[in-house]
């Protein structure tokens, strides 16, 4: 198993473009999250997913989309990048057995918006 | 919303020396994980802990829940700079499906 990927590894964009930060896993996991890191702030959900076709928004949802059109699959799209999301980005997924659910992160994509 | 506070922020200590981190909630807990970040890496499951006053150990590390599940630490004999990282803990978000909240994590340095 490849676990959780994410593309691109870097981006550097300009500000009021947009792109799709891919994330995929092969683990069968029904839940899936998207956060971002920032110095000093820890791990901050975006959005999450607890099935395909479901999603919804978490603490900091502004100026990114989500879908979930497959279990593999959950894209985080910037509608138009700013300076303020520039981050590091985690793609997370989890499943649950008894009370344990663990969550097991992508490599990360770092972004840097100009 | 449901917050961990996780402190201290930063520790330095030279190899050898003992590590503490701790962290407090101000609600009840269902349960709480640990993760580890070394530089430049994504977070890394460690532990899961889940039951009042539970303790659980990974060789040099030692893992507490309190008698309240308001709170838990991390404890690290004899660091080495293998262990040099972020340590976060994390509560499950009630109104988020399965996803975390996560403390802001404290950055562990050890020098020789």
């Amino acid at each position: 198993n490849a676990g959780v990927t994410q593309t691109p590894k870097f981006q550097v964009l300009k500000t009021g473009q947009s792109m799709t930060l891919q994330c995929a896993q092969d683990m069968n996991h029904e839940y899936m999250s998207w956060y971002r890191q920032d110095p000093g702030m820890g791990l901050r959900l975006i959005h999450y997913s607890v099935g395909a076709g479901i999603t919804d928004q978490g603490e900091v949802p502004n100026g990114y989309n989500v879908s979930r059109s497959t279990t593999e699959d959950f894209p985080l799209r910037l509608l138009s990048a700013a300076p303020s999301q520039t981050s590091v980005y985690f793609c997370a997924s989890s499943y649950r057995t008894g009370n344990t659910d663990t969550q097991y992160f992508g490599p990360g994509t770092r972004l840097t918006v100009l | 919303g449901q917050q961990v506070m996780q402190i201290p922020q930063y520790q330095h200590v030279q190899e050898g020396e003992d590590f503490t981190t701790y962290c407090n909630s101000s609600t009840t807990l269902s349960n709480i994980q640990w993760y580890k970040q070394r530089p430049g890496g994504h977070p890394v499951f460690l532990i899961q802990l889940v039951k009042s006053g539970e303790v659980k150990k990974q060789k040099r590390l030692t893992f507490q829940f309190g008698e309240a599940k308001k709170n838990s630490s991390l404890h690290i004999t004899a660091t080495q700079t293998t262990d040099v990282g972020t340590y976060f803990c994390a509560m499950r978000n009630s109104n988020s499906g399965y996803a975390l909240n996560f403390g802001k994590g404290t950055s562990l340095l050890v020098t020789p």
